[in-house]
């Protein structure tokens, strides 16, 4: 089972800053099969990103991301009120354990 | 509108069996391969299992935690993918998500709103 871990656990920034949360895994990934999920409080996760870097139907493209191999990154510019969430990376590259990370929480102050 | 809604969600003991169903519109179920996550309270996701298209063999892959105890079968006719769990244990109580890949395999673009699963005595 390939392992994702999340860093930092959590993120507090001010609006208009940028945010960089970091996943790494325990062996390679294709980049082809890494994505990048949104949680809000009492809501279904919302996909982000997949193939590492391809952002999802009516993404805003404040949201990037990338990376391969073990190291990938997503990065949110110009942070704004409504980005504070928790953020999480899965993996679906290894079948058939398909993994997810243990999330990172973004705060905006 | 592309749509999933899991039912049958509730309180059991430990022990116990439940069964979980996820209901499909607006799109191709047949061709879908169809997943459950599920979220202990105040944790992450973890991926629990999932079900390929009957034309992908319809096999089933389960997480290790789950094997042996959950059954994923689907029942193409009514557009419902079910999550069979039996011998359940206090670790398994989380909100239990319906989930697919309806553009990206295996990345999920569309879920459900989640079903919770309370193990207790």
């Amino acid at each position: 089972e390939i392992v994702l871990t999340q860093s930092p656990g959590t993120l507090s920034l001010s609006p208009g800053e940028r945010a960089t949360l970091s996943c790494r895994a325990s062996q390679s990934v294709s980049s082809s099969y890494l994505a990048w999920y949104q949680q809000k409080p009492g809501q279904a996760p919302r996909l982000l990103i997949y193939g590492a870097s391809s952002r999802a139907t009516g993404i805003p493209d404040r949201f990037s991301g990338s990376g391969s191999g073990t190291d990938f990154t997503l990065t949110i510019t110009r942070l704004e009120p409504e980005d504070s969430a928790v953020y999480y990376c899965q993996q679906y590259h290894s079948s058939p354990q398909w993994t997810f990370g243990q999330g990172t929480k973004v705060e905006i102050k | 509108e592309m749509q999933l809604v899991e039912s049958g969600g509730g309180l059991v003991k430990p022990g116990g069996s439940l069964r979980l169903s996820c209901a499909a519109s607006g799109f191709t179920f047949n061709n879908a391969w169809m997943n459950w996550v599920r979220q202990a309270p105040g944790q992450g996701l973890e991926w629990v299992g999932r079900i390929k298209a009957k034309t992908d063999g319809g096999t089933t892959d389960y997480a290790a935690p789950v094997k042996g105890r959950f059954t994923i079968s689907r029942d193409d006719s009514k557009n419902t993918v079910y999550l069979q769990m039996n011998s359940l244990k206090t670790e398994d109580t989380a909100v239990y998500y319906c989930t697919t890949g309806l553009f990206h395999y295996g990345a999920f673009d569309l879920w459900g709103q989640g079903t919770m699963v309370t193990v207790s005595s």
